[in-house]
Parts: structure tokens; sequence; C-alpha cells
């Protein structure tokens, strides 16, 4: 089956402590996306990749990082710095990342602050 | 700047009834519009989208949606919901290659 993988599906983060999420896809798609959501604020893009070994800030960047070494993975890294990481992260991908490509989406990860 | 804003935040309805969740976009550019579907603890399922052509674009499962211009609106429609289209809705359009705008979501509550 083809798709997109994220793990874990919740994951608790500790004050000052780096946790990274997982995102993987099997689509051979070159284009791939991180997006956070919280309660009634809809989803907001945090980084995007349209190829491997390269990737762009999306509207809400500060406190995140990324990486792209392999077509098939876009980890997730929210830093320390990110002082409310609590949301449902969304890792998406589309085929080329051409305008009026569908996105698809895996099913979330949930982070939690304790 | 590029907006999409989705004006009910909830929509309670009862089975069988018609539904339409209003959708409206702001672009000075061609626009590529999207309707999704979320599942509790899910990601998101592509329901439908507009690219270019008719203005009317359907689902699988009955959704429908039209692409107005003149209102800049994208509202979704069906004629009868089922309990199982309880789900959150959001829609989303795009510009400037492959970055998403997205509402902020409507509920949707079908109750028996």
């Amino acid at each position: 089956d083809g798709g997109i993988t994220q793990s874990p599906k919740y994951l608790f983060r500790k004050e000052g402590q780096n946790v990274t999420l997982s995102c993987e896809q099997n689509l051979n798609h070159d284009a791939m996306y991180w997006y956070r959501q919280d309660p009634g604020q809809g989803l907001r893009l945090i980084y995007y990749s349209q190829i491997v070994n390269d990737f762009q800030k999306g509207d809400i960047a500060e406190g995140y990082s990324v990486s792209r070494e392999k077509k098939e993975s876009f980890p997730l890294t929210v830093t320390s710095a990110q002082k409310n990481p609590t949301a449902f992260y969304l890792c998406a991908s589309s085929s080329t990342g051409g305008a009026g490509e569908t996105q698809y989406f895996g099913p979330g990860t949930r982070l939690l602050v304790l | 700047a590029q907006s999409v804003t989705q004006l009910d935040s909830q929509v309670p309805v009862f089975e069988e009834a018609p539904v339409e969740l209003r959708c409206n976009y702001s672009s000075s550019v061609s626009v590529y519009l999207f309707w999704y579907v979320q599942y509790p603890n899910q990601g998101l399922q592509l329901l439908l989208k507009y690219l270019s052509g008719s203005t009317l674009v359907e689902s699988i499962n009955g959704f429908e949606a039209e692409f107005n211009k003149s209102q800049t609106s994208f509202h979704l429609r069906k004629p009868s919901v089922h309990i199982s289209d309880t789900a959150e809705y959001f829609c989303a359009s795009i510009y400037n290659f492959n970055k998403f705008y997205f509402g902020s979501g409507t509920k949707l509550n079908v109750k028996p």
C-alpha cells in the first residue's frame, strides 16, 4: 500500500527538550510538507521541500527545523525555542509540488508538553 | 494577501437533511480550490478540487462544490447527509506553486 506514515502517534516533550517527528512516504513524491494544526485555526505551513537536500520556510518556521536527505523522508524537529509546541502535526506530500496538485496527508502526530 | 474564510465553525444538521458549508477566498490571481475532510485524530483526505473547466465539481460520496468567481466562493453542498459525514471540513486555496492556505475549518455534526 502506498501512503504516508507518521510516527509516533503521540509524543511528549519535556521543557527544554528537542523532539523529532518522523514522516515517511512511499508514493515517490518529490514534494513534502509539514503543517501545524491548532483548534479553530486550521492548518499552518511550517516547512516544505520540493526536492532532496532543499527546503523552504513556511509561515511559522520559528522554533522548528527540518532535513531532506532522502526523497521518502522529511523529519521535523521541534526545538526548545518553540515555546508553544502543543499541537497536532501533519505531514503531506505531492507529486512535484506544482500548482494545483493534490497534497496527500499522513495520520498526524499529537505533541504534548509535560 | 491570500486567504480562505470559513464563516461557520460548527454546523449541526439532522440526518437526511441538506447541508451547505461556506467558503470564501480572496485572490487577485488564478486560484485552485480544494475541500478536505478530517475525521477525529486523523489526517486530511481530499474530498474534491477545482482547477479549471466546469465550475461544478463532485465527489464520489455525494458532495459537490461550485466555484463562483464573481462571489469568490467555493461552497460545499450535499443534498442529504448521513451520520458518517460527521467530521471537520477544510476549504483550501493554493497559489504560488504549492503553498496551500487553509480555512479555519467547519465541524459538521449530523444528528439522528
